[in-house]
């Protein structure tokens, strides 16, 4: 399994430009996450799926959007790139929440690197 | 509102020496509890969790962590460092059954000879 996987791995865009994200994995997980880690932050959440054609905000949605149309993929889209956007992008999976209702392991992606100039 | 609190930003240690690092947590029921590591360039991963049960859980690469409900808090410890856990060392709580998670600010781990 490859488990979590993201292109690219870096990437330079110009301020107004717009970009995917892309987000894969082969585990059958439902739940999908995308965060942001910005330094001495931690991570954000951005918006996440509970399954193929389900999405919801996060914490940090503006300026973002999300679409997911398999199980597998859960492409980010950057419209209108701005200074603030750049970042460190994470994406996560995890198969359900736990046994008892709670959350469950979340695995992550490498991550994308992504300045805006 | 829920809040995970990691007060130690950056933590020294000498290679061989024991390591402690602090979480606390605010969350209003039964918490689900994750450490997770983060080396330079990479992504996270997790170390331990805990759910329920035994309240001292046992991790990869030999950490431990310990679950005291009436401090509120989920310390991740490892009784002898490499040089090899310099990372970043992130807590979470797991807030809601959407899986959601609200992570601390990491603690950075600098280990020296």
């Amino acid at each position: 399994n490859a488990g979590v996987t993201q292109t690219p791995k870096f990437r330079i865009l110009k301020i107004g430009q717009s970009m995917t994200l892309q987000c894969a994995q082969d585990m059958n997980h439902n739940y999908m996450y995308w965060y942001r880690q910005d330094p001495g932050m931690g991570l954000k959440l951005i918006y996440y799926s509970v399954g193929a054609g389900i999405t919801d905000k996060g914490e940090v949605p503006n300026g973002y959007n999300v679409s997911r149309s398999t199980t597998e993929d859960f492409p980010l889209r950057l419209e209108l790139a701005a200074p603030s956007q750049t970042s460190v992008y994470f994406c996560a999976s995890s198969y359900s929440p736990g046994t008892s209702g709670g959350a469950d392991t979340q695995y992550f992606g490498p991550g994308t690197r992504l300045t805006v100039l | 509102a829920q809040s995970v609190t990691q007060p130690d930003i950056h933590i020294t240690v000498s290679e061989g020496a024991s390591l402690e690092l602090r979480c606390n947590y605010s969350y209003g029921a039964t918490p689900y509890l994750f450490w997770y590591v983060q080396s330079p360039g990479q992504g996270l991963q997790l170390l331990l969790k805990y759910f329920s049960g035994d309240t001292l859980v046992q991790g990869i690469k030999g950490f431990e962590a310990e679950f005291k409900r009436s401090q509120s808090s989920f310390n991740l410890r490892k009784p002898s460092v490499h040089w090899s856990d310099a990372a970043e060392y992130f807590c979470a709580v797991g807030t809601d059954s959407w899986g959601k998670f609200q992570f601390g600010a990491g603690t950075q781990v600098v280990v020296t000879p």
